[in-house]
């Protein structure tokens, strides 16, 4: 199932660096999320998005912006990359119709290092 | 303020026997839960959802609204239950954000 895509899958990069994850969906679904997965911490929100011209924070989006270019498409950018922010990324989207019970559909995972 | 609390980092147990993950919620509303399951080398994925009051896979949960708790259960483990497992809640006005706990691993030993 390739319905929800994200790159690099992996990426080892030094503090300061700037970098883009990627995530396109071919699910035609409205709604996009940003999480990183952290040993113990479980799955935090970063940026969601309900579309192209709706974007919101979550919990944890100090150090990271996004961009949503088109409904396919959501990137999350570190301007300056730091080591805490190491850690396993992952897109997930959602049909907006699907309502209350709608399922969340989550990507691969993109796993970044900043050294 | 959402928050999902499962207490138990690590649950081993052998196969057959039962299996109880403990998850405990923190809101003023009313909450809809849901349980994601993360095999290995897969995606994360819905498990269970307790408006639908499905089982699957042998797994059921329970809303216990004073308890605040929607511990998931299996009767009798198996192997391939083996994954991670997160419980996540979202208000049931309205689904706007999926809030996570921090995940529980199951290890079902043979």
């Amino acid at each position: 199932d390739a319905d929800v895509t994200q790159t690099p899958r992996n990426r080892i990069t030094k503090t300061g660096k700037r970098i883009m994850l990627e995530c396109s969906q071919t699910k035609g679904h409205d709604r996009m999320y940003w999480y990183r997965q952290d040993p113990g911490l479980g799955l935090r929100l970063i940026y969601y998005s309900f579309d192209v011209k709706d974007i919101n924070k979550g919990e944890i989006s100090d150090g990271y912006s996004v961009s949503r270019q088109a409904q396919a498409k959501f990137s999350l950018s570190l301007e300056s990359a730091i080591p805490n922010q190491t850690a396993l990324y992952f897109c997930a989207t959602k049909d907006s119709d699907s309502g209350i019970a709608g399922e969340l559909f989550f990507g691969e995972g993109s796993r970044l290092t900043v050294l | 303020a959402q928050r999902v609390t499962q207490p138990e980092k690590l649950l081993s147990v052998f196969k057959g026997a039962p299996v109880e993950l403990k998850c405990n919620y923190s809101y003023s509303g009313s909450p809809e839960l849901f349980w994601y399951v993360q095999y290995s080398r897969q995606r994360l994925q819905l498990l269970l959802r307790h408006i639908s009051r499905e089982s699957i896979k042998g797994f059921t949960a329970d809303l216990n609204k004073g308890e605040t708790s929607f511990h998931l259960k299996k009767p009798f483990a198996q192997e391939e239950d083996s994954a991670m497992y997160y419980c996540a809640l979202t208000p049931s006005t309205g689904f706007q954000k999926l809030v996570f706990g921090t995940g529980t691993r199951l290890l079902v030993s043979p």
